[in-house]
């Protein structure tokens, strides 16, 4: 069965320190992964997306996120957190054939302490 | 500006009443979604539709339903059939074609039920 795993519900993170949140995948075809953020109660914004070539890939924000095959993992990074990245964070897969939908893990949640 | 539009923001239902929710998009996509979403579960698909006049169920599709006589609407209707309707609901489009393209999100409808 198709699904993502963020294995963390909340991580907090000192400002200035450096951030990665997990995600893992599992997929039967060749996965478009993505990566979205939640302030809270509004709508989602896309960070970044992975589809093939590089498998690291920057986003907005000072994102990154890593494509690890063997692994299936796409880790989402910074290497600085600002007090405004808190936030809520989903991992997404979807396939690259039209009509299908995307996937999203459960989300992890991000607090930064001062 | 393009964009998607739900309304209302928020809305409260006695039990038994049917609601709908409004999403309405200016930025001439294929595509569109609902999505539901409670705490601690991600976001999880209700339905969709590639293009006009045709939609197809997502994976909790029971007690809604849709309809998409317009390329720019996509209203949901959560009928008295839904046993817990209160949650907060996002609608998204995409140009289509590929899951590669950018989905974009509303705002959100935040419903619930008294």
């Amino acid at each position: 069965a198709q699904s993502v795993t963020q294995p963390d519900i909340h991580i907090t993170v000192s400002e200035g320190a450096s951030l990665e949140l997990r995600c893992n995948y599992s997929y039967g075809a060749t996965p478009y992964l993505f990566w979205y953020v939640q302030s809270p109660g509004q709508g989602l914004q896309l960070l970044l997306k992975y589809f093939s070539g590089d498998t690291l890939v920057q986003g907005i924000k000072g994102f990154e996120a890593e494509f690890k095959r063997s692994q299936s993992s796409f880790n989402l990074r910074k290497p600085s957190v600002h007090w405004s990245d808190a936030a809520e964070y989903f991992c997404a897969v979807g396939a690259e054939q039209a009509g299908t939908a995307l996937i999203f893990g459960k989300g992890t949640t991000l607090s930064v302490s001062s | 500006d393009g964009g998607i539009t739900q309304s209302p923001k928020y809305l409260f239902r006695k039990e038994g009443q049917n609601v709908t929710l409004s999403c309405e998009q200016n930025l001439n996509h294929d595509a569109m979604y609902w999505y539901r979403q409670d705490p601690g579960q991600g976001l999880r698909l209700i339905y969709y539709s590639q293009i006009v006049n045709d939609f197809q169920k997502g994976d909790i599709a029971e007690g809604y339903s849709v309809s998409r006589e317009k390329k720019e609407s996509f209203p949901l209707t959560v009928t008295s059939a839904q046993k817990n309707p209160t949650a907060f609901y996002l609608c998204a489009s995409t140009i289509g074609g590929s899951t590669g393209n950018t989905i974009y999100f509303g705002e959100g409808s935040w419903l619930t039920v008294v």
